[in-house]
């Protein structure tokens, strides 16, 4: 069984371009959460998902990020218009349910010129 | 607001003692508290969940103590290897995985 699976590892964007991260999530977990955290920082939480639902994105700025979870193919954090401010690294979770042990990928490591 | 408070500075400890490490949260009554293990350039590894009904929590080398009370949790590594050295990641939730993390201690087991 695969872990979660992001990619790309690493993302070179410059300013006013449009950042796309995928995360495949492990089989069978059908809850999705991204993080993001800068260097010296905790991960802050962004987004919860089920499939095909936004559950929680109250740590989601309103402007420019959005994310979604299909039915099919892996869940997608887009963010338009990046400025540098979001140059971090973001990582995607997924769980079998609700309170139980979350697991991590790798990160995708964004970074804005 | 919800703050979570980990050691900011980095503990340096010896080969073969106790590593103990502090959480502290405020504003906040969390259903479970969880503890995770993160490596330079890589994702957080679970490493132990503790309800708030539960006091203790063991595995293997590995002693988790949440005390609802003082608004704290103590992590505990016994018999220290340098292969133990990471940073260590508090994470509190409520209904679901949104946790809120703390910003990590370093440890680093010396031999």
């Amino acid at each position: 069984n695969a872990g979660v699976m992001q990619n790309p590892r690493h993302l070179v964007r410059r300013r006013g371009q449009e950042a796309r991260l995928r995360c495949s999530p492990m089989k069978g977990h059908s809850h999705v959460y991204w993080y993001r955290q800068l260097p010296e920082e905790g991960l802050k939480f962004m987004v919860y998902l089920q499939k095909e639902n936004i559950i929680d994105e109250s740590g989601m700025p309103k402007e420019r990020f959005s994310a979604e979870f299909p039915k099919e193919g892996p869940s997608i954090l887009r963010i338009q218009q990046v400025v540098r401010g979001d140059s971090a690294a973001y990582f995607c979770a997924s769980s079998p349910g609700q309170i139980v042990e979350a697991f991590f990928g790798q990160g995708t490591r964004l970074t804005v010129v | 607001s919800q703050k979570i408070e980990q050691n900011s500075e980095a503990l340096n400890i010896q080969e073969g003692k106790t590593a103990t490490l502090t959480c502290n949260y405020t504003n906040y009554s969390p259903a479970y508290l969880q503890w995770y293990r993160q490596d330079p350039g890589r994702g957080p590894v679970f490493l132990l969940l503790i309800r708030e009904n539960e006091k203790e929590k063991r595995k293997e080398r590995l002693k988790v103590t949440f005390d609802t009370t003082l608004k704290q949790s103590l992590f505990h590594i016994t018999a220290s290897q340098p292969a133990d050295s990471a940073t260590y990641l508090c994470a509190v939730g409520g209904g679901y995985n949104k946790l809120i993390f703390g910003a990590g201690t370093r440890l680093a087991v010396h031999p």
